[in-house]
């Protein structure tokens, strides 16, 4: 089974400029998140979408962070325009379904992530 | 806000020895706490979790004990190898009331190098 596919896996931009990441979540899988993770710190979760409609995004900075998932299946992130503070890996996950079912369906599977450098 | 507090930061054990990472949360409605392994350039990947209703869950060399009344959970690596040497975070969520997947609180991470 594929995992998730994350492009590009590096990236290097000058503050104020724009930035989009791509993610292709597993196969049949209709819940994905995308997660900041700073330098020594946890994944923190910034938009969660169920198939193409967004469950959470209450920690997402929506005056330059976006994200879509037109067709419930890929996902873009952007920034525009990147900060300094913006430097870190974006994480994307996929989960099989919603979680009110419980068990193995709850796992979140995850991208090799996208290692953002704002100078 | 954190809300799942992790310790310790780093962590050196000597092969063969037995690694333990402590995790505390503040949040009673977490009701699944799972722990994910994470190598150097590599996503988070899932290695045991555990929910609640049990105090104890053991899958090979990693056991979970959780202690509820307490709001603790622990990740004991038995006989630990060189190649356990990742960073560990510990996670707790919420049933998704939306219908969406559960929203996963991470712990800061621990750092742990498994010496020969």
């Amino acid at each position: 089974e594929a995992g998730v596919a994350q492009s590009p896996r590096y990236k290097i931009i000058e503050k104020r400029q724009s930035v989009a990441f791509w993610c292709n979540p597993i196969s049949g899988h209709a819940t994905l998140y995308w997660y900041q993770q700073i330098l020594g710190q946890g994944p923190k979760l910034l938009i969660q979408f169920q198939n193409n409609g967004v469950v959470d995004d209450s920690q997402l900075p929506k005056d330059r962070f976006s994200a879509e998932r037109l067709k419930g299946v890929d996902s873009t992130l952007k920034i525009q325009p990147a900060k300094l503070e913006d430097s870190a890996v974006y994480l994307c996950a996929s989960s099989l379904a919603p979680p009110l079912t419980g068990g193995d369906q709850e796992t979140q599977y995850f991208g090799p992530g996208t290692r953002l450098l704002v100078l | 806000q954190q809300q799942v507090k992790q310790s310790p930061q780093s962590l050196i054990v000597q092969k063969g020895g037995i690694s333990i990472i402590n995790c505390a949360y503040e949040n009673t409605a977490f009701d699944y706490f799972p722990w994910y392994q994470q190598f150097p350039g590599k996503g988070p990947a899932l290695l045991i979790a555990i929910r609640p209703d049990v105090s104890e869950k053991k899958e090979g060399r990693f056991t979970i004990s959780f202690n509820k009344s307490a709001k603790q959970f622990s990740l004991h690596i038995m006989d630990s190898q060189p190649g356990d040497s990742a960073t560990y975070f510990c996670a707790a969520s919420i049933p998704g009331v939306t219908g969406g997947g559960n929203k996963l609180t991470f712990g800061t991470g621990t750092q742990l190098k498994v010496e020969l």
